[in-house]
């Protein structure tokens, strides 16, 4: 297991509510990812951070904001929730980056969530 | 920009047979390549990477190497097992400073005994 732990695992939630998704890590990475799993799509990145109170933008960010206000801990909130946004989310971390370094990527275990 | 094309599911193969799941990127750069393997309700598990041309990436007898020349990397297993039955995704790292993983859609394999 890499060590990272996602909650919460399940959700149902109502259109047009706030929803705050956790990621914990315990490996001291400075890499963090949100990445949503749709049908036909694999995974598509939604924001990442590469420290704290440092992120950006991914393929899919609308409707989405992120914060990282620890090593260990990096936040996904949907601001207003809708149908559309209904996913499996997987967070995962990275120890380093840059070119052609090959720096394996672990993911967590997945957080279904179902906006109605 | 970045993509991945993978061969489109489901497969199904019998116990012991030989397993290929093509795979062929767009990328600026040189980027890393990677295979990762999602289990029925679980996340994804890195299977194998190759960080750059001729490298073959091998783990639990599946094998894919890096072939520039056709931008692909193609997954391979000799003799599959009912346990490979799994949902495959082919990914590129690209060349910038985040390491974000671009995906292909994904492939089912289902082994059937």
């Amino acid at each position: 297991d890499a060590g990272i732990t996602q909650s919460p695992r399940h959700k149902v939630t109502e259109t047009g509510t706030p929803v705050t998704l956790r990621c914990h890590q315990t490996e001291n990475h400075r890499y963090m990812y949100w990445y949503r799993q749709d049908p036909g799509h694999g995974l598509r990145l939604i924001h990442y951070s590469y420290g704290v109170k440092d992120t950006d933008k991914g393929e899919v960010s609308d409707g989405y904001s992120v914060s990282r206000s620890k090593t260990e801990d990096f936040l996904l909130t949907l601001e207003s929730a809708t149908s559309s946004q209904t996913s499996v989310y997987f967070c995962a971390i990275s120890e380093s980056a840059g070119q052609g370094s090959g720096n394996t990527i672990y993911f967590g275990e997945g957080s279904w969530l179902t906006v109605v | 920009g970045n993509s991945v094309t993978q061969m489109e599911g489901p497969v199904t193969l019998s116990e012991e047979a030989f397993l290929t799941i093509n795979c062929t990127y767009t990328a600026t750069g040189y980027p890393s390549l990677f295979w990762y393997v999602q289990y029925p309700g679980e996340g994804l598990q890195l299977l194998l990477k190759a960080t750059k041309a001729d490298d073959k990436g091998s783990n639990k007898g599946f094998e894919a190497t890096y072939r520039k020349e056709t931008t692909s990397f193609h997954l391979e297993k000799g003799s599959v097992q009912v346990s490979d039955s799994a949902v495959y995704f082919c990914a590129l790292s690209d060349s910038s400073g985040a390491n974000n993983l671009f995906f292909g859609t994904g492939t089912r394999l289902t082994v059937i005994p």
